[in-house]
């Protein structure tokens, strides 16, 4: 599976956006970006997951830029109840290489 | 998504002893995961459950140490055997519907060994 990047931490004041980028520049063409959050040493939630198009549900939307190279999942409006580490994941869909490998992930703020 | 649950949810253990973690899905699933994570790092992939046959396990793991049990499409067990404090980590049980499907997560075992 190819390597994400992502920052280490970042901010985000309730009520607004949050856009955690994700880096993922050696990504094959049959690889999807998956997201997951953990908050605060529960179980991993699955967000939202994209090949190449934008997708968006009652969580979140996925941007994928054209080249596939990078990714930005948006929280439209962010609430305390968001503060958690969020997971950037490249990932096959066949075969035993469709495992899931968990980075170290970004982990977002949300302040009042 | 399925609902999963697991037992115990925390647990403080004295070296040397085991514990088995349950996982139990409201729900027939085909896959079954199960997952470390050690204090402050990210999630490790320990094996893969298989019902009717042994457990694959990844770089690393080995069946003497994390015996896995799957008897049917619901239900699947991890013991972490003679354990030591390095053994202290949440463990995690996943599902998913076909390999290649999105995997969804347990709330986790919080395992502290002293």
């Amino acid at each position: 599976d190819a390597k994400t990047t992502q920052p280490p931490s970042m901010d985000c004041a309730e009520g607004r956006a949050a856009n955690l980028p994700c880096n993922h520049s050696t990504i094959s063409g049959n690889e999807y970006v998956y997201w997951y959050r953990q908050i605060h040493s529960q179980g991993p939630q699955y967000i939202i997951h994209g090949l190449k198009n934008n997708e968006t549900n009652e969580m979140a939307s996925l941007i994928i830029t054209e080249d596939r190279k990078s990714s930005t999942l948006i929280l439209p409006h962010a609430t305390l109840r968001d503060t958690a580490v969020y997971y950037c994941i490249v990932r096959v869909e066949y075969g035993t290489a469709s495992k899931l490998t968990f980075g170290t992930g970004t982990r977002l703020q949300v302040t009042l | 998504s399925a609902v999963i649950s697991q037992k115990p949810s925390r647990d403080i253990c004295q070296r040397g002893t085991s514990l088995t973690i349950q996982c139990q899905v409201d729900s027939q699933v085909t896959m079954m995961f199960w997952y470390r994570q050690q204090p402050g790092q990210s999630l490790t992939l320990i094996a893969t459950a298989n019902q009717g046959s042994e457990a694959t396990y990844e770089s690393g793991f080995v069946i003497d140490k994390f015996p896995i049990s799957r008897p049917n499409l619901t239900f699947s067990t991890l013991t972490v055997s003679n354990m030591s404090p390095e053994d202290s980590s949440i463990y995690l049980c996943s599902v998913s519907n076909r390999l290649t499907d999105t995997q969804y997560f347990g709330p986790g075992t919080r395992l502290t060994v002293l």
